[in-house]
């Protein structure tokens, strides 16, 4: 069984321009869940989505957006970038009571 | 709303010691937890989870944890630890229904240095 994959792997922005990072979740997995790991802030949650709908958002800027494909894929987008928004961003689909994370995506704004 | 705690940002301990990773949580409602690890650069993986039952639990790599509802804990042990282990735990904890939980609320993480 594929696991979650996420791509890039890595992405180098420039303050101002907008990023885009990719998730493909485990077959069958309709869930998707994105999370911001930023040095020293832990895991912060940003986007959740099920059914091709966004289903619960955490405390980020309506800068922070995305969707989900019918496919269940999913993109996290960015716009507006700012240097905090330097972090590993990863993704995560679910079954009923377990969740299973991509290795992320390290997004480095200069 | 539910929060986690873990209690120490570094535990440093010598290869082959006993480890307990400490973490407690807040909430009103039932709830499902969890410990994940992450290895340098690497995603999470699930150590294992605590979803109603038995309130020992035991999961991969000799690892197992404690629900405890009065105390609201959830402690990560393992009796003897490898130079392997070293990595970043976190605990998490998600509001338990029927059928699922939806989102996951993690603590800071608990940086794990085993040394030889």
């Amino acid at each position: 069984e594929a696991g979650v994959t996420q791509s890039p792997t890595h992405l180098i922005k420039t303050r101002g321009q907008q990023a885009t990072l990719r998730c493909s979740p485990i077959s069958g997995h309709t869930s998707v869940y994105w999370y911001q790991q930023a040095l020293g802030l832990g895991l912060q949650f940003l986007l959740w989505y099920d059914e091709g709908e966004e289903r619960n958002r955490g405390n980020f800027p309506p800068r922070f957006s995305g969707r989900q494909f019918p496919n269940y894929s999913s993109e996290l987008n960015v716009n507006a970038l700012e240097l905090e928004d330097s972090a590993l961003y990863l993704c995560a689909s679910k079954r009923p009571t377990e969740a299973f994370f991509g290795q992320g995506t390290r997004l480095t704004v200069v | 709303a539910q929060s986690v705690t873990q209690l120490d940002s570094q535990v440093p301990v010598f290869e082959e010691a006993p480890v307990e990773l400490r973490c407690n949580y807040s909430s009103s409602v039932s709830v499902y937890l969890f410990w994940y690890v992450q290895y340098p650069n690497q995603g999470l993986q699930l150590l294992l989870k605590y979803l109603s039952g038995s309130t020992l639990v035991k999961g991969i790599n000799g690892f197992e944890a404690e629900f405890n509802k009065s105390q609201t804990s959830f402690h990560l042990r393992k009796p003897s630890v490898h130079i392997s282990d070293t990595a970043e735990y976190f605990c998490a904890v998600s509001r338990g229904f029927s059928g699922g939980y939806n989102k996951l609320i993690f603590g800071a993480g608990t940086r794990l240095a085993v040394h030889p």
